[in-house]
Order: C-alpha cells, then sequence, then structure tokens
C-alpha cells in the first residue's frame, strides 16, 4: 500500500524551462510534507518542505504547492540548471505518535539537459 | 562537520555471514532511523530509536537487529544475511520534535549478498 506515490520515474527538461516533479498521497493524516534531493552515491539532502496550514512555500529557484483536497503536492524549479539533475523523493509526515516517521515516494528522476 | 556518518561505505557478504552497520551523528540528535533503498522502491523504514536505550520496528523489521547503546551511535545487524537484503542502506538522525521532521542523511552503505 503506497501512501506516497510519485507516478512519474523520470523527467527530462532543457536548462532555463521549469522542472515540476509530482506528488500524491492517501492518508489524510500527514501534516507535513519534504522534498529531499539525492545523487548518485550520496545520501539524500532535504531541499524544501512545507506544513498542511500553508498551501505554497518558497526557498530561491524552488516552490513546493500543496493541495490538501486532492492530496497532491508538487514541486517546481525555476529555472532548472544541470546540476539540479537528481532524484527527487517527495516524504509526509504525521506528527500525531509518538515518533516522527517520514513515508517516502519512489522518486523521480530529473534530467536538465543543455 | 561531519553530520551523519556511515561505514563501511561497501560490503559484500555471502548468504548465511553477519554483519553490523555502524551510523555515528555528531549533531546530538534524539531520533535515529535505518532505511533500505531499492530499485523502484524508495526508501523503506528498517528500525528506528527514539533515545538511547530504545528501538522500534519500522516498515520492513525482519531480518535485522538493532541497538542504540549511546546516544550518537545506532547500529544495524543482520545476523544470517540473505540475497534478499542486497540494497543501499541509509541511516538518518532528526532532532526530538513531533513536528517538522526534517531528517539528515548519511552517504550509505552498499550491500551486496551473493
Amino acid at each position: 500500500d503506497q501512501q506516497v506515490k510519485q507516478n512519474s520515474p523520470s523527467l527530462s527538461v532543457q536548462e532555463g524551462r521549469i522542472s515540476i516533479l509530482n506528488c500524491d498521497y492517501t492518508n489524510s493524516m500527514f501534516d507535513y510534507f519534504l522534498w529531499y534531493k539525492k545523487y548518485p552515491a550520496e545520501g539524500p539532502t532535504f531541499l524544501i518542505s512545507i506544513s498542511s496550514i500553508k498551501d505554497k512555500n518558497e526557498d530561491g529557484r524552488f516552490t513546493v504547492f500543496l493541495n490538501k483536497s486532492a492530496k497532491h503536492l508538487s514541486l517546481h524549479i525555476v529555472p532548472s540548471q544541470p546540476g539540479d539533475s537528481a532524484v527527487y523523493f517527495c516524504a509526509a509526515q504525521a506528527s500525531t505518535g509518538t515518533a516522527s516517521k517520514l513515508t517516502f515516494g519512489t522518486g523521480t528522476r530529473l534530467q536538465v539537459t543543455l | 562537520n561531519a553530520g551523519v556518518t556511515q561505514t563501511p561505505k561497501f560490503r559484500v557478504l555471502k548468504t548465511g555471514q553477519s554483519m553490523t552497520l555502524l551510523c555515528a551523528q555528531d549533531m546530538n540528535h534524539e531520533y535515529m532511523y535505518w532505511y533500505r533503498q531499492d530499485p523502484g522502491m524508495g526508501l523503506r523504514l528498517i528500525h528506528y530509536s527514539v533515545g538511547e536505550g530504545t528501538t522500534a520496528k519500522g516498515e520492513v523489521p525482519d531480518g535485522y537487529n538493532v541497538s542504540r547503546l549511546k546516544k550518537q551511535n545506532f547500529l544495524l545487524g543482520l545476523e544470517s544475511a540473505a540475497p534478499s537484503q542486497t540494497s543501499v542502506y541509509f541511516c538518518a538522525s532528526s532532532p526530538l520534535t513531533l513536528a517538522k521532521n526534517i531528517q539528515y542523511f548519511g552517504a550509505g552503505t552498499r550491500l551486496s549478498v551473493l
């Protein structure tokens, strides 16, 4: 039962254009969402997050949008740069409970071409 | 600033052998986690710890044991390795918070079981 889904395994975008990575979730208890970026042979690194009380969070070239009614979030990268080529994981947290665990999606491989 | 350090980086085992993966963090984080990453599966939680001396099962705990004898270390053990445990293992840590759980990852251990 995949509670966090990234339905696009890969995405190719030209340098300078917008990259849009999508993520869907099924668990209505999730109230905090994160995006991680992973380069080959490295661990995932935190990129940006959003709380369920917001519908948008922006950090430089990266913006995350949350549509709670649709249980959908997206990561926008504008403009895309070759260094953005990596695997992007969406993750979700339900803040109730004794420990804060993250549920990860399967990842989307972004390739930014020249 | 080391962050989260995993040793070893690579290991090849024969079926039935045992080994221990070590994770060390220098950020004084309360929570620590062990994940495995398999192609097309994203990151799946094996075990986690909410503090020194405590551990709990995650999504895929079978075949693994863990110990958290010191706050900064989290050990993952395989008592009798199986080919199905061939994977990339990631350790992560996060500060004591029920909300906004930003986890910090190590670089991973690539394990092959023949």
